[in-house]
């Protein structure tokens, strides 16, 4: 079954530097791979997510890359802000199957 | 929209009492899913139903656990009897890839 690794599991980046948080996947049929922000206390939200025939996504100061070869993915954040600070999850599934693989997640804390 | 919600918000339990979490998907959503959130298992997947179905059960990890669905706009999960091991934070959501509930988090001591 498919595996997904997160990198690194936490990270502190200073008010309005870049974030990169990276995952790997194992299984090639995965064509769907969504990012989630998980705040405290609540459950975790889609921010964005990119299908296998593009490489990359960008909404505004959130851009996610893939790279289908090398089966790894990655979530880019430009000018972070206190607000950001969060735990961030990707996932892998295949579009329609319904099952989602998620990583480990990564804690982000963005420094004033 | 008031988005899923779930109930209890925090469940203490002793070890072999019977827990119930309650879920109340988006209207109009035909699909529920029920995940555990652990720190050292992450989010895992438990059941998930369309229309009310059962579709893929294989997350569940014993039956001590069980799922039901009476309703478009009711699920219920359930563990019978309840172990420390099963603490963790329960979430459920109406859309295969999205719109998760704020979860219970489950003690059991």
């Amino acid at each position: 079954g498919e595996n997904v690794e997160q990198h690194p599991s936490t990270l502190s980046v200073q008010e309005g530097d870049s974030a990169v948080i990276k995952c790997t996947y194992s299984d090639s049929a995965s064509n769907y791979f969504p990012w989630y922000k998980q705040e405290l206390g609540k459950g975790p939200q889609l921010i964005i997510d990119i299908r296998s025939n593009v490489g990359e996504k960008k909404d505004q100061r959130i851009a996610v890359t893939l790279n289908k070869t090398a089966k790894h993915f990655s979530l880019h954040i430009t000018e972070t802000q206190p607000e950001d600070s969060a735990v961030y999850f990707c996932a892998a599934s295949i579009w329609g199957a319904q099952k989602l693989v998620f990583g480990q997640g990564t804690r982000l804390t963005i420094n004033p | 929209d008031a988005g899923v919600i779930q109930s209890p918000r925090h469940e203490v339990t002793e070890m072999g009492q019977e827990v119930t979490l309650r879920c109340k998907p988006i209207s109009g959503h035909n699909s529920l899913f029920w995940y555990r959130q652990t720190m050292m298992r992450g989010l895992e997947l438990l059941i998930y139903f369309n229309n009310n179905v059962p579709i893929d059960d294989s997350g569940m990890p014993e039956d001590r656990f069980s799922a039901k669905m009476p309703n478009a706009s009711f699920s219920t999960l359930k563990i019978q009897p309840s172990e420390p091991r099963d603490s963790a934070v329960y979430f459920c959501a109406s859309r295969w890839d999205d719109a998760f509930g704020s979860g219970t988090r489950l003690t059991v001591v």
